[in-house]
């Protein structure tokens, strides 16, 4: 109950393209879902979150979208950019039981120029 | 720069061997966490500190176990080491109630042989 399911492993997209990762989630506990951005030999950075209470979130070329009812969310990189390559988790978390974030698999993505 | 410092950056031990991980958080940060990357596992969240006290656990071996000083930096130590505890160690920190903005430091690989 507490797994964070994510596809694909790996995604290749053409400059310009748009890029998208789904996650599923099973605890409708979870009550905070950010996704982190990692570059090799990096730790994961935040990109960007969402509240289940909100449908979609948009911060420059990122969105999320959120389906309460489906329990899956998911991020869209539009205009994706060679420099978007990078490996993208999602996550997810119960706020009042502390900051023990529960990642997705992760998914490597490409943006061929 | 996330302003996360960990130390050292490489650790290459035998098995058997105790190694300590140290991290230093953002400046003001009084929560710190600690996480543990693996090809096979992914992401897994360990143990969260909050000004010196525990204040969330994950699946984190007997083996393991990390404090938090005064000072507010954090160390996590590992004995008995496996070959199967090689991987990448992330300590994050956040402001103290800020749970979903977690800033990632750039890890310690460990390589046990």
């Amino acid at each position: 109950q507490q797994q964070v399911k994510q596809s694909p492993q790996s995604l290749i997209v053409q400059k310009g393209g748009i890029s998208i990762i789904n996650c599923a989630y099973e605890n409708t506990a979870f009550d905070y879902f950010p996704w982190y951005q990692q570059f090799p030999g990096k730790g994961p950075a935040l990109l960007i979150a969402i509240r289940p209470d909100v449908s979609e979130k948009k911060e420059g070329r990122f969105t999320i979208s959120f389906n309460k009812s489906a329990k899956q969310f998911s991020l869209h990189i539009m205009d994706s950019q060679p420099g978007d390559s990078a490996t993208y988790f999602c996550a997810a978390l119960i706020y009042n039981q502390g900051g023990k974030l529960i990642f997705g698999q992760g998914t490597e993505l490409s943006v061929k120029p | 720069d996330s302003g996360v410092t960990q130390t050292p950056k490489h650790l290459i031990t035998a098995t058997g061997q105790r190694v300590t991980l140290r991290c230093s958080p953002r400046s003001g940060d009084l929560s710190v966490y600690w996480y543990q990357q693996s090809l096979d596992q992914g992401l897994q969240f360990l143990i969260q500190y909050y000004n010196g006290e525990e204040r969330a656990k994950g699946n984190i071996l007997e083996r393991f176990s990390a404090q938090q000083f005064p000072d507010l930096h954090s160390e996590l130590n590992l004995s008995s080491l496996e070959l199967g505890d090689s991987a990448l160690y992330f300590c994050a920190s956040s402001l103290e109630d800020r749970y979903n903005e977690q800033f990632f430091g750039p890890g310690t690989r460990l390589t046990v042989l």
